[in-house]
C-alpha cells in the first residue's frame, strides 16, 4: 500500500526567507508524486508533479521539488517566500497499482511572518 | 488551469435530512471524478471514485448507501448525504480528471462545508 508522511504540521517562516517542506513516501516502486497547495476558499491547486526523468522539478509560483529515491523523499522548496504563500501544502502519491488514485499526506500549514 | 465548481459552498441541515452537493467541471469533460472528505486540520480522505455512466467505487469503510454518488454526465457528479447526522459534518471536496490515468491532472473544487445540527 502507498502512504505519504509530512513530518511538519506547522512551519513559520519570515517573508523573504527560504522554505522547505518535507515529504516521505512509502511504496515499493517509484510512485507518481505531487504537491498541492490549499488556500481558504479555493480548491487544491497543483504546484508540481514528478513522474520520471529529471529528479528536480520546477513548478508554479517559484516552487521546486526534488525526488530522492534513496531517501524516499520529495521535498518542496522555495528560495524566497511571499506573504501570499501562507497556505496548507499537501504532498500526494499515486500509483497505477492503487487504481490511479491519490493518497495525501497530512499537510503542512505554512505561516509567513512579515 | 481547468475549473471545477461545487455547489453549495456551505450548507447547514437538520439531523435526519438529506443533502445534495454538486460538482461540475466547467471547461472540460471529466471521465473520472473523485469525492474526498476533509476533517478540520487533517488531510483529504478519498471516499469514492466515479466514472461517467457507471457505479461509483467506494473506499473501504465508506457507506455507499449513506453517501450516494451519481456521475450522470461528463461534467457533473453529485454526492448525496442521506439521513445526515452530526458526525457527517465535514468539508467535502470533489475533483475531476479528464482521463483515467494517474498522469492526468486532477482539478479540485473549492469544497463544501456541511454542518449537521
Amino acid at each position: 500500500a502507498q502512504s505519504v508522511t509530512q513530518p511538519d504540521i506547522h512551519i513559520t517562516v519570515s517573508e523573504g526567507a527560504s522554505l522547505e517542506l518535507r515529504c516521505n513516501y512509502s511504496y515499493g516502486a517509484t510512485p507518481y508524486l505531487f504537491w498541492y497547495v490549499q488556500s481558504p476558499g479555493q480548491g487544491l491547486q497543483l504546484l508540481l508533479k514528478y513522474f520520471s526523468g529529471d529528479t528536480l522539478v520546477q513548478g508554479i509560483k517559484g516552487f521546486e521539488a526534488e525526488f530522492k529515491r534513496s531517501q524516499s523523499s520529495f521535498n518542496l522548496r522555495k528560495p524566497s517566500v511571499h506573504w501570499s504563500d501562507a497556505a496548507e501544502y499537501f504532498c500526494a502519491v499515486g500509483t497505477k497499482a492503487a487504481g490511479n488514485k491519490l493518497t495525501f499526506g497530512g499537510g503542512t500549514r505554512v505561516l509567513v511572518k512579515p | 488551469g481547468a475549473v471545477v465548481s461545487q455547489h453549495p459552498s456551505r450548507v447547514i441541515c437538520k439531523s435526519g435530512t438529506s443533502v445534495k452537493i454538486e460538482c461540475r467541471s466547467l471547461d472540460f469533460q471529466a471521465t473520472t471524478m473523485f469525492w474526498y472528505r476533509q476533517f478540520p486540520k487533517q488531510s483529504l480522505m478519498l471516499m469514492a471514485t466515479s466514472n461517467e455512466g457507471s457505479k461509483a467505487t467506494y473506499e473501504q469503510g465508506v457507506e455507499k448507501d449513506k453517501f450516494l454518488i451519481n456521475h450522470a454526465s461528463l461534467t457533473l457528479s453529485t454526492l448525496t448525504v442521506t439521513s445526515a447526522h452530526p458526525e457527517d459534518s465535514s468539508f467535502y471536496i470533489c475533483s475531476a480528471r479528464r482521463g483515467g490515468g494517474i498522469t492526468d491532472t486532477q482539478y479540485f473544487g473549492p469544497g463544501t462545508r456541511l454542518t449537521v445540527l
